[in-house]
């Protein structure tokens, strides 16, 4: 049962222009959303987080946006950039304990 | 400040032989996560460990998996009899935890097992 959904395995936006990615959630217990990106052969790292408490949290060229009635948050990075290629990881917690819950991941690719 | 430590990076075993992998957190985290990545799947939560003790390890497969976080040293998940099934991507997690805040947790680079 995939508590954290990411339909799009993979997606291709021409550099400079917008990138949405997109993440759904069944739990509504959640109360911490994150974004990992992800390099070949490398670790995850944070990208950005959003509490429930807010819908809108924006870092640089990142912001994540969280609809709680709709159960879904996207990240939109602007513009994109040819580093921005990677894995990218919706997850959330319930603020019980520290595990994180992941989706599957959306391969994006920032095209010349 | 190193960041979360992860050794080795590629482990090859046979199967019905054991693997150990090691995670040091970063400095100053006492809080550990181990995760397991499948080909063309995300991260799957396995256990969650503080020093000394086992927090929640609902993740974890009932037989063959075990993981502790010594006093001193790093914290080892320990993997007997391996199948190939186990060939995956380990990853391991570290936060500070700071009580009231919601902090991140930062990964190593992950130990990538073989079963042959």
């Amino acid at each position: 049962d995939q508590q954290v959904k990411q339909n799009s395995p993979s997606l291709s936006v021409q550099e400079g222009r917008i990138s949405i990615l997109n993440c759904d959630y069944t739990n509504s217990m959640f109360d911490y959303f994150l974004w990992y990106k992800k390099y070949p052969a490398e670790g995850p790292t944070f990208l950005i987080s959003i509490s429930s408490i807010k819908d809108k949290n924006e870092d640089g060229r990142f912001t994540v946006f969280l609809n709680k009635s709709a159960k879904h948050l996207s990240l939109h990075i602007v513009p994109s950039q040819p580093g921005d290629s990677a894995v990218y990881f919706c997850a959330a917690s319930d603020g019980r304990d520290d595990k994180i819950i992941f989706g599957k991941g959306t391969r994006l690719h920032i095209l010349p | 400040n190193a960041g979360v430590m992860q050794n080795p990076r590629h482990l090859v075993r046979r199967r019905g032989q054991e693997a150990r992998l090691r995670c040091s957190p970063m400095k100053g985290h006492s809080h550990v996560y181990w995760y397991r990545q499948l080909p063309e799947e995300g991260l799957k939560f396995m256990v969650y460990l503080q020093k000394e003790n086992i927090i929640d390890e609902s993740g974890m497969p009932k037989e063959r998996f075990s993981a502790e976080f010594p006093k001193e040293g790093p914290s080892i998940l320990r993997i007997q009899q391996v199948v190939r099934g186990d060939s995956a991507a380990y990853f391991c997690a570290s936060s500070p935890r700071l009580a009231g805040l919601d902090n991140e947790q930062f990964f190593g680079p992950g130990t990538r097992l073989t079963v042959l």
